[in-house]
């Protein structure tokens, strides 16, 4: 079983909807949870960081951590054209260094 | 500020070639870390190195090395190609390789091996 569970999609949503993407975790001592977002032919981008369990909103992005279901989410409001890429869940323990758990991406298409 | 610079973008190699891979970092960043990204796996961590020590390190065979030189410039190398090593190769930096700091993603080399 892998660390980091993600569904790969690929979605799709007309521009303006609410997206939902998700990723499950098995180790708990994980404690910053990250979502990077990634253009094709380009590395990933940090989206959203989260440290424990909570919510954080940031413009159109909500992230969510809910530590006891091991369970993270991100959500794009009024989703646009420009956010078609592959979101990628990240997370990793507090330990020196930094060795990230990614998931595998899922991929999204914001329809005009 | 230059961002994480990865050369060379693409490559093509053979089984039982080897390879070496170039990532230079942002300035004053002194962690970089290595990661193989494949569609069915994702991205899988190599290794990291801060202060030119290796300090992390993944699950992947010796084959896969790396060092840090004193400007915190990083390298990468393959030994014995595979075919199962063509991937997408990324390197991240980071200031101080915390785990709470931002990962700065390089564009990454695509690998190919035939």
């Amino acid at each position: 079983q892998k660390e980091v569970e993600q569904d790969p999609g690929p979605l799709s949503v007309p521009e303006g909807a609410i997206v939902s993407l998700n990723c499950t975790y098995s180790n708990s001592a994980f404690q910053y949870f990250m979502w990077y977002r990634q253009y094709s032919r380009k590395g990933p981008e940090l989206l959203m960081y989260t440290y424990s369990s909570g919510n954080k909103e940031d413009g159109r992005f909500t992230a969510q951590v809910d530590k006891s279901s091991k369970y993270i989410s991100l959500f794009i409001r009024d989703s646009q054209p420009s956010d078609s890429a592959t979101y990628l869940c990240a997370m990793s323990v507090m330990v020196g260094g930094n060795q990230f758990y990614f998931g595998t991406g899922t991929s999204l298409t914001v329809i005009p | 500020k230059a961002g994480v610079t990865q050369t060379p973008r693409y490559l093509i190699k053979t089984r039982g070639q080897q390879v070496t891979l170039s990532c230079s970092p942002i300035s004053g960043h002194r962690s970089v870390s290595w990661y193989q990204q494949t569609p069915g796996q994702g991205l899988q961590f190599l290794f990291e190195y801060f202060s030119e020590t290796q300090r992390n390190k993944g699950n992947f065979p010796g084959r896969f090395s790396g060092r840090q030189f004193s400007n915190s410039r990083s390298e990468m190398n393959v030994s014995t190609l595979e075919l199962g090593d063509s991937a997408l190769y990324l390197c991240a930096s980071s200031l101080a390789g915390m785990a709470n700091e931002k990962l700065f993603f390089g564009s990454g080399t695509q690998l190919s091996v035939l």
